[in-house]
């Protein structure tokens, strides 16, 4: 079992709000992930990091940004949340050195469902 | 274009039953293929990591084998319980970047009956 966490698991919110989806990772690894999945869809990047102070965007545009303070710390922010974010956003990460780095294993959070109405 | 196609779509079976699951991909240039089993609300779990050099492996009643000629991984699962009742993922990630990019597939909605 993966030591990664997301808060909340579940969020129902307005348009308009400003909401932060907090990851956090005790494992130390340097790489982390966030990825947006529509039910019956596959996963899509929309950032990741590469350690502290490093973020890049990924594949699927995102009106969401982040920010990588600490190494365990990986929290993604809408400043207004419109019903077209409306999905499950799910948190990864992976280490840079051992035996999983090979393999760029990824361990995965239990993910937050947001709904925008 | 580098993409993971997998079947079937959804697959329903009755408990203790066996089951395959398909998975074709084109990513190149390749690098290990892997299965996750996603429970509904959940994040996916790894079951199973391939490279080009393994054809098989498994994962208690989870088998996974691999044609790096022909791009195609199977996921075959024996006995099914209901705590198979899961989607199961299918995940390639290339060697052609620093960071390792991995190419989803949408999965198999698997439901097994009691």
């Amino acid at each position: 079992e993966a030591d990664i966490y997301q808060t909340p698991r579940y969020l129902v919110i307005g348009t308009g709000k400003k909401i932060t989806l907090e990851c956090s990772q005790t494992m130390g690894h340097d790489k982390m992930y966030w990825y947006q999945q529509d039910p019956g869809m596959e996963l899509h990047l929309i950032h990741y990091s590469y350690g502290v102070n490093s973020t890049e965007k990924g594949d699927l545009s995102s009106e969401s940004t982040v920010s990588r303070i600490r190494t365990e710390h990986f929290p993604l922010t809408l400043e207004s949340a419109r019903p077209s974010h409306t999905s499950q956003y799910l948190c990864a990460s992976s280490p840079s050195q051992g035996r999983h780095s090979s393999y760029n294993e990824q361990f995965f959070g239990p993910g937050t469902r947001l709904t925008v109405l | 274009k580098n993409q993971v196609e997998q079947s079937p779509q959804s697959l329903i079976i009755l408990e203790g039953k066996n089951c395959t699951l398909q998975c074709n991909y084109t990513v190149s240039p390749f690098s290990n293929l892997r299965w996750y089993k996603q429970d509904t609300g959940r994040g996916p779990v790894s079951l199973t990591i391939m490279t080009f050099s393994e054809n098989t492996k498994s994962n208690g009643r989870y088998t996974a084998t691999l044609d790096a000629d022909t791009k195609q991984s199977s996921l075959h699962i024996t006995a099914s319980q209901l705590s198979d009742s899961a989607s199961y993922i299918c995940v390639v990630s290339d060697r052609g970047s620093t960071l390792g990019r991995l190419y989803f597939g949408r999965g198999t909605q698997l439901t097994v009956w009691p």
